[in-house]
């Protein structure tokens, strides 16, 4: 059953706390996206990479990190950094790089929360 | 910079009524278009795209839109809108930017429709 997987579905951490979120593709997309969902704000683009060991920061990189050691693994760290983590982030992949016209397909989110 | 602007925030209609969902886009270049549809408590998932050919494209569960070249729109239409279509719309826009994938979401249209 290939898909997106993002875990935790919900996640809660202490201010000044880094934390890491996961996403995993099992459906061997050359690229890979983290956005971030706010209330009115629709989706923006945290960090994007379009092959292995290669990323490049979206619009609101700030305060974020990714790694890209697998093909199918692109781990989100949200930093201490983050002045306003608290969001829902979305994960998507594409097939293949420098091709605009393919779809994104999206995993489920992560709700993160910090106290 | 590559931008999208979704005029309609929130839209409220009965049922049979026809739909259309304004989005505007900023770029000088070659773009691709997609409307993709976030339903409560799903994924996010492409409703429909345009890259090429005719500018009116059709989608699933009876979506249309049209690229108007001249104006920067890719309206999304719908003759007769259910229940079911009770969601959330996202406008995106994507283009080859230096080999890259640019991806921009417009910030969503929350579409109710009442029974």
């Amino acid at each position: 059953d290939g898909g997106i997987t993002q875990s935790p579905k919900y996640l809660f951490r202490k201010e000044g706390q880094n934390v890491t979120l996961s996403c995993e593709q099992n459906l061997n997309h050359d690229a890979m996206y983290w956005y971030r969902q706010d209330p009115g704000q629709g989706l923006r683009l945290i960090y994007y990479s379009q092959i292995v060991n290669d990323f490049q920061k979206g619009d609101i990189a700030e305060g974020y990190s990714v790694s890209r050691e697998k093909k199918e693994s692109f781990p989100l760290t949200v930093t201490s950094a983050q002045k306003n983590p608290t969001a829902f982030y979305l994960c998507a992949s594409s097939p293949s790089s420098g091709t605009p016209y393919n779809e994104q397909f999206f995993g489920p989110g992560t709700r993160l929360t910090v106290l | 910079a590559q931008s999208v602007s979704q005029h309609n925030h929130h839209v409220i209609l009965s049922e049979a009524a026809s739909l259309e969902l304004g989005c505007n886009y900023s770029y000088g270049g070659t773009v691709n278009l997609f409307w993709y549809v976030q339903y409560p408590g799903q994924h996010l998932q492409l409703l429909l795209k345009y890259f090429s050919g005719d500018p009116l494209v059709k989608g699933i569960k009876g979506f249309e839109a049209e690229f108007i070249k001249s104006k920067f729109s890719f309206n999304l239409r719908k003759p007769s809108v259910q229940w079911s279509d009770t969601a959330e719309y996202f406008c995106a826009v994507t283009s080859a930017v230096g080999g890259y994938q640019k991806v921009t979401f417009g910030i969503g249209t929350k579409l109710q429709v009442i029974p």
